[in-house]
C-alpha cells in the first residue's frame, strides 16, 4: 500500500459546482497536511496547510483533516473556470514530504 | 523577482550528455530539494540538503548528483543522460521540516 494515495481524475465539473478533492494515507505519523495547486507548465503553489484535525477555510477553499480514518479532503466552493489545474495533496512528520499523485481538474464555462 | 529560480527552463539534450540544471533561492531557507514529475507517477524526490554541509537521497537517486554550493544554490547533474530521465525537474526549499515546500517553475528537460 502506498503512503498516500489520490484518485488522478480527470474530474469534470461545471462552473459554480462544488468540488471535493481527497487523499487517503497510512502511516498514522503524518501531523501536518497540506494541499497545492499547480497550473500547467508551472511549479505547485501551496494552497492550504493544516495541522489538526477539522477545518480550515481560506476564501472558497475548505481543507479537512481526519486523522482517524487517516482521510483529508479538499472543498472548492462556486468552482471557477480559473481553479481549472492539478492538486496535489501533502503530508509530513519530520521529513521529507510525501505527496500524492494529483487529480486533475477541468472547471468547464 | 521568483523567490525560486530555475535555470534553464527548458533543454535539450542527448543520450549520454552531462548537464546540469541551477536552482537559486532569495527566501533564505537552509533546507532544498530536487524532485522530477512524470505523467501519472507524480513527484518523486531525488536529492535533499538541510544545510551546506549535507546531501542526502532521495528515493530515485541513481543517475543523479548534486552540488550545495552555498545556502542559496543547489545543482542537479545527470552525469550520463538517458532517455527515461526526460521530466519535469523541479527544485524547492523549506524552512523546516514540517514546513510547507516552495517550488521553483521547473525545468523540462528532454534526452534524445
Amino acid at each position: 500500500q502506498k503512503e498516500v494515495e489520490q484518485d488522478p481524475g480527470p474530474l469534470s465539473v461545471p462552473e459554480g459546482a462544488i468540488v471535493s478533492l481527497n487523499c487517503t494515507y497510512s502511516n498514522s505519523a503524518f501531523q501536518y497536511f497540506m494541499w497545492y495547486r499547480q497550473y500547467s507548465r508551472k511549479g505547485p503553489e501551496l494552497l492550504m496547510y493544516t495541522y489538526s484535525s477539522g477545518n480550515k477555510e481560506d476564501g472558497r477553499f475548505t481543507a479537512q483533516v481526519d486523522k482517524s480514518s487517516k482521510y483529508i479532503s479538499l472543498f472548492i466552493r462556486d468552482s471557477q473556470p480559473s481553479d481549472s489545474a492539478t492538486y496535489l495533496c501533502a503530508m509530513v512528520r519530520n521529513t521529507p514530504l510525501v505527496f500524492g499523485k494529483g487529480t486533475r481538474l477541468s472547471v468547464i464555462a | 523577482d521568483a523567490d525560486v529560480t530555475q535555470t534553464p527552463r527548458n533543454r535539450i539534450t542527448k543520450t549520454g550528455k552531462r548537464i546540469m540544471l541551477e536552482c537559486s533561492q532569495t527566501k533564505g531557507h537552509d533546507r532544498m530539494y530536487w524532485y522530477r514529475q512524470d505523467p501519472g507517477l507524480g513527484l518523486r524526490l531525488i536529492y535533499y540538503s538541510f544545510d551546506v554541509k549535507d546531501i542526502n537521497k532521495g528515493e530515485i537517486s541513481d543517475g543523479y548528483s548534486v552540488s550545495r554550493q552555498a545556502q542559496a544554490k543547489f545543482s542537479l547533474s545527470l552525469e550520463s543522460a538517458i532517455p527515461n530521465q526526460t521530466a519535469l525537474y523541479f527544485c524547492a526549499t523549506s524552512e523546516s521540516g514540517n514546513s510547507p515546500l516552495h517550488f521553483g517553475n521547473g525545468t523540462r528537460l528532454t534526452v534524445t
